[in-house]
């Protein structure tokens, strides 16, 4: 089992709808976790971090934490073209003093 | 501008070559690291360094070396021993070693070195 797992994709969704990514992972002892967006041929940049079960949004990124069932989302409101990108879950696993990113989520947002 | 500079942005390497790829940060972040992206695959961790003067391996050390004598620097040697070098290969920094995982923390990434087999 992978250590952090996301659906490869692509997401298809038309502009203005909501896109849903998820993110499972399996070291129950993990603290930290991550949302990166990556264009083709750049960089990871990161745009959400939790931290704690619940919801937390900025602006229209709102990430969701659920411990017990070990997964945690990205939604994206109001999705535009230039959301296209792929999204990489990143996780700190307990007692690591490291990240472990997924394979990342490419979403496609279609006018 | 802080930032992370990589290059160069394209490298090609022959068969039983060594190659050198550079990372320099003005951001005066104590921690660097080297991954390594396939296509369809996620970042994986090559070696990391929290200190001048130290660094460990990481996930896939194996056929890759590193060196840190300069804080500003963390250049990643690709060896000849490394049979599959083709990746993305991205620098990191943050400003301390917990890898981008801790609440007050941001990694930072370098542009990325494309590498390819000749």
């Amino acid at each position: 089992q992978k250590e952090v797992e996301q659906n490869s994709g692509p997401l298809s969704v038309p502009e203005g709808a909501i896109a849903s990514l998820n993110c499972t992972y399996s070291d129950r002892g993990s603290q930290s976790f991550f949302w990166y967006r990556q264009y083709s041929g750049k960089s990871p940049e990161l745009i959400m971090s939790i931290y704690s079960n619940g919801d937390k949004e900025d602006g229209r990124f709102t990430a969701q934490l659920n411990k017990a069932s070990q997964y945690v989302s990205l939604l994206i409101r109001d999705s535009q073209p230039s959301d296209s990108a792929t999204y990489l879950c990143a996780v700190r696993a307990g007692g690591y003093n490291k990240l472990i990113f997924g394979a990342g989520t490419r979403l496609a947002v279609h006018p | 501008d802080g930032g992370i500079t990589q290059s160069p942005k394209y490298l090609f390497r022959k068969e039983g070559q060594n190659v050198t790829l550079s990372c320099e940060q003005n951001l005066n972040h104590d921690a660097m690291y080297w991954y390594r992206q396939d296509p369809g695959q996620g970042l994986r961790l090559i070696y990391y360094s929290q200190i001048v003067n130290d660094f460990q391996k990481g996930d896939i050390a194996e056929g890759y070396s590193v060196s840190r004598e300069k804080k500003e620097s963390f250049p990643l040697t690709v060896t000849s021993a490394q049979k599959n070098p083709t990746a993305f290969y991205l620098c990191a920094s943050s400003t301390s070693g917990t890898g981008g995982g801790s609440t007050n923390e941001k990694l930072f990434f370098g542009s990325g070195t494309q590498l390819s087999v000749l």
